[in-house]
């Protein structure tokens, strides 16, 4: 069974400081590609950062990069400089292919808190 | 430009009754997706639509349906609520149906049943 997990219900990261939410994934589809999203309070999925299973070298966007490490597949996150505003929920996520679509697993989440 | 519009944003719903939740992707975008998100708890895949034809569903039960119009907009709708049917459910667009591309969210429509 295809699935996303995400060990750390919670985390705390001290502002201006890095901090790395962990994902670990398990597919026996050769394509997919891992998200991670940011959801807020209000609710809104916003997408932070891509990695696709064929990608060589590891995604970066601004100050979030994913750590790909293809034979343990997992696909962590990284922030770095941690903001008040990074104080959010965050799911990792794969895609994989259907026949003509995809699917989406979300794992359960990490909920980030950024102190000052 | 319009990112993805989901109404309405809440609702309250009595068990047994039917609801619609409708979505508009981003312009451009034709492929539809909807998730269910319960309190605590990661989105679940509900269904993906592209080019107006169902492509993918989750593990939901009949109740469950939804279509896709020719301008790519998107309805969902659930028979016979049940007080677990309570959840976020979010929308989502992107250009094309297949697995590499991001998908991005509406804000989501809250359902509460009572």
């Amino acid at each position: 069974a295809q699935k996303i997990t995400q060990t750390q219900p919670g985390m705390f990261v001290q502002e201006k400081e890095a901090v790395t939410l962990d994902c670990t994934y398990d597919t026996s589809d050769p394509s997919y590609g891992l998200f991670w999203y940011k959801q807020p309070s209000s609710g809104e999925m916003i997408f932070l950062i891509y990695q696709g299973s064929y990608d060589q070298q590891n995604a970066t966007e601004g100050r979030y990069s994913l750590n790909f490490q293809k034979a343990r597949k997992s696909a962590n996150l990284v922030i770095s400089a941690s903001q008040l505003g990074d104080s959010a929920m965050y799911f990792c996520a794969m895609r994989e292919s259907l026949t003509g679509g995809f699917k989406t697993i979300f794992g359960a989440g990490t909920r980030l808190f950024v102190k000052a | 430009d319009a990112g993805v519009t989901q109404s309405p944003t809440h609702l309250i719903k009595t068990r047994g009754q039917h609801v619609t939740l409708r979505c508009s992707p981003i312009s451009g975008h034709k492929s539809v997706s909807w998730y269910q998100q319960v309190l605590g708890q990661g989105p679940q895949f509900i269904f993906q639509y592209y080019e107006k034809e169902e492509r993918g569903r989750g593990n939901f039960p009949d109740r469950f349906s939804a279509r896709q119009f020719p301008n790519y907009s998107s309805e969902l709708n659930v028979n016979a609520l049940l007080l677990g049917d309570s959840a976020l459910y979010l929308c989502a667009s992107s250009s094309r149906g297949q697995s590499g591309n991001t998908i991005y969210f509406g804000e989501g429509s809250w359902l509460t049943v009572v």
